[in-house]
């Protein structure tokens, strides 16, 4: 079946650590996306990414790095500088051609230790 | 920036109808995207729309206003599993991009009551 894959579901987090979460898609799509999702606020845009190899920046990138080696991953590391990390975490994925239907992977929550 | 606008919270019992609205103040606004989202999972897609008009889907329609810059969701007969969040999203291009980036509201929370 074809879909959007993130892990881990759950992810703790010691100071001054980086984290990675995984984000792989099977579904031939070219842009790939990271939101972050806290308590009563809508998803917020960290990095995108159009096609492989390029990836900019959403409007809350600071303390974030992504890359896109792959059409089918788009990892996400949340390094020590994010000095407030604890949300849930959303990766979706689109064709990328204008009419962009989101599909979203079931998240990872990420608490920080 | 984006301002997209929807209540925070909605009550209603099974077998009702309920209305959700969203209005958005979006440059090179180019559609309107309603998801649904249960507690700790993924959003899914429930409707868009980019011409004015309604959008009928099952029990739930859509409708969209360009010229007023509003939206609503309907969803009719309502049930117990309809308990979820709803997302309104204002999609728009970036000069220069052919890639639609879409800017959510908090999302309603819609609880159904027995």
């Amino acid at each position: 079946d074809g879909g959007i894959t993130q892990s881990p579901k759950y992810l703790f987090r010691k100071e001054g650590q980086n984290v990675t979460l995984s984000c792989e898609q099977n579904l031939n799509h070219d842009a790939m996306y990271w939101y972050r999702q806290d308590p009563g606020q809508g998803l917020r845009l960290i990095y995108y990414s159009q096609i492989v190899n390029d990836f900019q920046k959403g409007d809350i990138a600071e303390g974030y790095s992504v890359s896109r080696e792959k059409k089918e991953s788009f990892p996400l590391t949340v390094t020590s500088a994010q000095k407030n990390p604890t949300a849930f975490y959303l990766c979706a994925s689109s064709f990328g051609q204008g009419n962009e239907k989101l599909f979203f992977g079931s998240g990872t929550q990420l608490s920080v230790l | 920036g984006q301002n997209i606008d929807q209540p925070t919270e909605m009550t209603a019992t099974e077998g009702a109808i309920v209305q959700i609205n969203c209005t958005y103040q979006t440059s090179g606004f180019n559609g309107l995207f309603w998801y649904q989202q249960h507690a700790g999972e993924a959003p899914t897609f429930l409707s868009y729309n980019v011409l004015d008009g309604l959008e009928e889907k099952g029990r739930f329609s859509s409708f969209l206003s360009r010229s007023k810059g509003y939206s609503y969701l309907l969803l009719k007969e309502l049930q117990m599993k309809d308990s979820a969040s709803y997302l309104c999203a204002a999609q728009r291009n970036d000069r220069g991009s052919t890639l639609g980036r879409l800017y959510f509201g908090r999302g309603t929370q819609l609880t159904v009551w027995p």
